[in-house]
């Protein structure tokens, strides 16, 4: 298995411009969410998705825009990108929402 | 809403020391809490999954313990090598169960 793999693994952008960061699992799992690390602030949940066709918004959503429509692929779209999007994003899944959570490698951007 | 603190921020210690990091929450309604390894630059990597109705849970020479009641968990690391050298973080699970939040971790240095 290949887990959770994220691409790309660096990414510049300038402000405003859009841009897509991919995430797929190979271990069938149902929940799948995205997060920003930032320096001094911890991991922070951006959306969520319990299952194909489902997505909701966690805690910092604003800016970005999720679609599930399969199992494997979660992918995070930045509709224009802010300086304040600048930040470290890592993809994870779950069998469930209560199960060990499985982290991808992460992407990390920066926007000018 | 949950907030979730780790101290200490940074620790440093000789190699074969025990050690105890500490992770405390606001909300104690909590599902599950998990620990998690952060290697720099890398994704997060899962050490242990307690469920609220847990107290504690053994990997090898890692013990976490959890008091929801005081919102306290502790994560136990003994005869402590090199290898462990990284960043260790705390996520609880919401009153639902579907999102998680993080602590901003310890930065544990094990000195040879």
């Amino acid at each position: 298995n290949a887990g959770v793999t994220q691409t790309p693994k660096f990414q510049v952008l300038k402000t405003g411009q859009s841009m897509t960061l991919q995430c797929a699992q190979d271990m069938n799992h149902e929940y799948m969410s995205w997060y920003r690390q930032d320096p001094g602030m911890g991991l922070r949940l951006i959306h969520y998705s319990v299952g194909a066709g489902i997505t909701d918004q966690g805690e910092v959503p604003n800016g970005y825009n999720v679609s599930r429509s399969t199992t494997e692929d979660f992918p995070l779209r930045l509709l224009s990108a802010a300086p304040s999007q600048t930040s470290v994003y890592f993809c994870a899944s779950s069998e469930g929402e209560l199960n060990t959570q499985y982290f991808g490698p992460g992407t990390r951007l920066t926007v000018l | 809403k949950q907030e979730v603190t780790q101290i200490p921020a940074a620790l440093s210690v000789p190699e074969g020391e025990n050690l105890v990091l500490n992770c405390s929450f606001t909300d104690s309604a909590i599902y599950n809490l998990q620990w998690f390894r952060q290697d720099p630059g890398k994704g997060l990597t899962s050490l242990l999954l307690i469920q609220s109705s847990q107290r504690e849970q053994t990997s090898g020479r890692l013990n976490a313990s959890l008091d929801k009641s005081s919102g306290r968990s502790t994560l136990y690391i003994a005869a402590s090598q090199p290898g462990d050298s990284a960043t260790y973080l705390c996520a609880v699970s919401s009153r639902t169960g579907n999102q998680f939040y993080f602590g901003t971790g310890t930065s544990l240095t094990v000195i040879p």
